[in-house]
């Protein structure tokens, strides 16, 4: 089983509509999860971190579900710009080090 | 302004020859990172460094090299050794372990 793992998509959604992508993680010790953004042939750019306790901004809300492992990204009312890759990332320390694993990554297209 | 520069933006290696990849960050940050992204892939992690002078091995150091002399500069060398080096690579940085990653342009190799 893969560490971090998400469907690929693609995910093809009309404008205004309402989407929702999982990331499962394998390592239950994992302590810190976020979203990312990453536009064709571009760096990817920080969505949003995954709290425990589930957090919203603006169009976008992230959980996390330990008992199951994944965290979850919920886009309401989709535009044409949210048209892109999203990556989620999980953390956890092994050691004493950092262990960072990304997902492979979902690609959402917004549709007019 | 603060953030991550990465150069050069497009670099072309013949084989046999090493070719050394720039990363420099102005946001203080304790730990940076190098990944590599294959076309239709997701990240991977090749070094990280989580202080000055000291760097640990990502899940593909083969055929790389990292030094960190300095808490603003981390650069990779991609050697002879690395029989596929053609990819995107991004340098990150985060103000600690497990906290958020930032990340410059990217770098793009070609192998002539």
């Amino acid at each position: 089983r893969k560490e971090v793992e998400q469907d690929p998509g693609p995910f093809n959604v009309p404008e205004g509509a309402t989407v929702a992508f999982n990331c499962t993680y394998s390592n239950s010790a994992s302590q810190s999860f976020f979203w990312y953004r990453q536009d064709c042939r571009k760096e990817p750019k920080l969505l949003m971190s995954v709290y425990s306790s589930g957090n919203e901004d603006g169009r976008f809300t992230a959980q996390l579900n330990r008992a199951s492992q994944y965290i979850s990204l919920l886009i309401r009312d989709s535009k044409l710009s949210d048209s892109a890759t999203y990556l989620c990332v999980v953390n956890y320390n092994s050691g004493g080090y950092q262990k960072v694993t990304f997902g492979t990554g979902t690609k959402l297209q917004v549709i007019p | 302004d603060g953030g991550i520069t990465q150069s050069p933006k497009y670099l072309f290696r013949k084989e046999g020859q090493n070719v050394t990849l720039s990363c420099e960050q102005n946001l203080n940050h304790d730990a940076m990172y190098w990944y590599r992204q294959d076309p239709g892939q997701g990240l991977r992690l090749i070094y990280y460094s989580q202080i000055v002078n000291d760097f640990q091995k990502g899940d593909i150091a083969e055929g790389y090299s990292v030094s960190r002399e300095k808490k603003e500069s981390f650069p990779l060398t991609v050697t002879s050794a690395q029989k596929n080096p053609t990819a995107f690579y991004l340098c990150a940085s985060s103000i600690a372990p497990l906290e958020t990653q930032y990340f410059g342009p990217g770098t793009r190799l070609l192998v002539l």
